[in-house]
């Protein structure tokens, strides 16, 4: 069975202070792995897909990068406006739905 | 160009009754996915549907039912409603899931139920 899991759980930076979320998972073949941020309320919004180990994408302060294992989003200088929970999700090659992880909820403080 | 709309935005409901939920996908988009999001669970996979057929159904009881009209836009139904229902439920379109392209998110219905 795809799984997902997502650490740290919360994460608490100062403005400028850079950091990175890991996300590891479990799949049998990988098809894509999603990242998207989510504010209080509101639909997660897409911010990357990766497909083979290697690639990275990169999005203002954000970057994401891919193994064979696990993804990781770096975020460099963030400001309070980058506070938000960040998912990952993967998508199976025997299967069409996203498997999400729990997510990591991310505080920037001024 | 338009996002992912969904209707209503704000539901209550008493245990017991039915409820629908309504999804109009990305224009061009042809596939669309249910999901629920509890505080608890995460975001749990409902089901998806691609020309108007069911591909994909997550772990869910048989109350919990989805449909696809042939414009692609989409709506899923919940009979006889538990507390455990209350959520937000998301509606997700993307161009082709056989390409792996990414899911684009509504904003969610919050259903309460009570």
């Amino acid at each position: 069975e795809d799984q997902v899991t997502q650490s740290p759980e919360a994460l608490r930076l100062q403005e400028g202070e850079s950091s990175s979320l890991n996300c590891s998972y479990t799949v049998s073949g990988l098809r894509g792995l999603f990242w998207y941020r989510q504010d209080p309320g509101k639909g997660p919004e897409f911010l990357f897909t990766l497909y083979s180990a290697g690639e990275e994408k990169e999005k203002e302060r954000l970057k994401a990068t891919l193994t064979k294992k696990e993804s990781f989003l770096h975020i460099t200088a963030p400001k309070p406006e980058d506070s938000a929970t960040y998912l990952c999700a993967v998508r199976s090659q025997g299967a069409q739905k996203l498997v999400f992880g729990q997510g990591t909820r991310l505080t920037i403080n001024p | 160009k338009a996002g992912v709309t969904q209707t209503p935005r704000y539901l209550i409901k008493t245990r017991g009754q039915q409820v629908t939920l309504s999804c109009s996908p990305i224009s061009g988009h042809r596939s669309v996915s249910w999901y629920q999001q509890t505080p608890g669970q995460g975001l749990q996979f409902l089901f998806e549907y691609f020309s108007e057929t069911q591909r994909n159904k997550g772990n869910f009881p048989g109350r919990f039912s989805g449909r696809q009209f042939s414009n692609s836009r989409s709506e899923m139904n919940v009979s006889t409603l538990e507390l455990g229902d209350s959520a937000l439920y998301l509606c997700a379109s993307s161009l082709d899931p056989r390409t792996g392209s990414e899911q684009y998110f509504g904003p969610g219905t919050r259903l309460t139920v009570t």
